[in-house]
């Protein structure tokens, strides 16, 4: 079992350029969440999903978009990137609704860099 | 929203003990989440408390106190593998984390 994966691992990109990042869970989570982490200020959500078919913006969704077509795969699209659009980016799930505390798992980390 | 504090640094010695205070603000609190991340990973989940007192993992302890918007992550016998950043999480009622900026702790030999 791989837990969460995320693609690519790192990226350099022009400016204006459209990128996706990808996103795969295998642990059968309802819940999906994407961040950005920048030095000095921690992690801030970016979308969400709760649950297949349906998204959520976070505190930062500007110049971001997302889909949640089926319950294991949660792309985070940047239509066209921006410098202050570098970053890393994690991705995260959690099973929602369980019985557990809903911990969030996170991804290796896409670190994006935008020239 | 939410507003999360811990300080940025703190450094220790191998085999010593060291406390990572968090205080928080919220308007419907949910739990509150430790984890910890090494420089260049992500971050792994160590704690969680949703009600007051102490909860014990090996050498690592949580503490909370929702009525003083506090916690306390305890680290003991530190090893030079717990030199990382250390991140507290606190959960609304809608379910979303909101994270603090993270304390980088350093173990010196």
């Amino acid at each position: 079992i791989a837990g969460i994966t995320q693609a690519p691992t790192s990226q350099i990109l022009a400016a204006g350029r459209r990128m996706t990042l990808r996103c795969t869970q295998d642990m059968r989570h309802n819940a999906m969440y994407w961040y950005r982490q920048d030095l000095g200020l921690g992690l801030r959500l970016i979308h969400y999903s709760n649950t297949a078919g349906t998204t959520g913006k976070g505190e930062v969704p500007d110049g971001y978009s997302v889909s949640r077509a089926n319950t294991d795969d949660f792309p985070l699209t940047l239509a066209s990137a921006v410098p202050s659009q570098t970053s890393v980016y994690f991705c995260a799930s959690s099973e929602e609704g369980g019985t557990g505390p809903d911990t969030q798992y996170f991804g290796p980390g896409t670190r994006l860099t935008v020239l | 929203g939410q507003n999360i504090d811990q300080p940025t640094e703190m450094t220790a010695t191998e085999g010593a003990i060291v406390q990572i205070n968090c205080t928080y603000q919220t308007s419907g609190f949910n739990g509150l989440f430790w984890y910890q991340q090494h420089a260049g990973e992500a971050p792994t989940f160590l704690s969680y408390n949703v009600l007051d007192g102490l909860e014990e993992k090996g050498r690592f302890s949580s503490f909370l106190s929702r009525s003083k918007g506090y916690s306390y992550l305890l680290l003991k016998e530190l090893q030079m593998k717990d030199s990382a950043s250390y991140l507290c999480a606190v959960r609304e009622n809608d379910y979303k984390l909101s994270f603090g900026a993270g304390t980088t702790v350093t173990v010196r030999a």
